[in-house]
């Protein structure tokens, strides 16, 4: 079984930049995407294919993907980033697609 | 513009089957570049996929859940179906439909996902 393993928080002022990683083995080898999930909302796809942004996603988001890590990094972060976030790796060995989730809180 | 609408029971006994639909506009089912996937989310909790099915009508179930879910579709309909038998209250959760994005095989992502239903089990 693949398991994707997230922090359960992140903490960033506003203006700063956030990195929220995604661990998994070889994960680097893999393609990740991350999803943002607001209180009360469906989560929204942010990053795909580990750094491509879908139509209408800030470039202040973006995604890297190597070793052991992939990591989503958010940039001039506003209060609006306050959100859940989960990475999702599909893979055959696992019917886990997705890490456990990080609460990103804005100071 | 895509758009996936989840509609079922609110409310469910325990021991009771759940049946819930997905009602997908803006792509067809047909598309072999795309599928629908069941995922889930209990309160306060993470998301759990539950279950896939393409266009060729492949599926494919969690293993955990493998032998309570059914799920089937109905492309002139635009709708996919989600089964789970003998519910409890540890199923308890939104449960959300999801556009699955084949853009190479074996990796999948969602792009677009409904707004979710609760699904409450109680007796």
């Amino acid at each position: 079984s693949y398991v994707l393993t997230q922090p359960p928080s992140v903490s960033v002022a506003p203006g700063k930049t956030a990195r929220i990683t995604c661990g998994g083995n070889n994960i680097g080898s893999k393609s990740v995407h991350w999803y943002q999930q607001k209180p009360g909302q469906a989560p929204v796809l942010v990053i795909y294919y580990d750094s491509d942004r879908p139509s209408g996603i800030p470039e202040r988001f973006s995604g890297s993907n190597s070793g052991n890590t992939a990591t989503l990094t958010i940039s001039r972060v506003e209060a609006g980033d306050e959100a859940d976030y989960y990475c999702q790796v599909w893979d055959s060995s696992s019917d886990h697609p997705f890490g456990g989730g990080t609460k990103l809180t804005v100071l | 513009q895509v758009t996936l609408k989840e509609s079922g029971p609110v409310l469910v006994k325990p021991t009771e089957t759940l049946t819930l639909t997905c009602t997908v506009s803006g792509f067809s089912l047909s598309n072999a570049r795309m599928g629908v996937s069941w995922i889930r989310q209990p309160p306060g909790k993470a998301l759990e996929w539950l279950a896939h099915i393409f266009s060729n009508d492949e599926k494919s179930y969690s293993t955990s859940l493998k032998s309570r879910l059914t799920i089937s579709k109905d492309t002139s309909k635009s709708q996919v179906v989600l089964t789970m038998t003998n519910m409890d209250p540890v199923d308890t959760a939104t449960y959300y439909c999801a556009r699955i994005r084949i853009a190479v095989a074996g990796v999948y992502y969602f792009d677009y996902w409904g707004q979710g239903t609760l699904v409450t089990v109680s007796s």
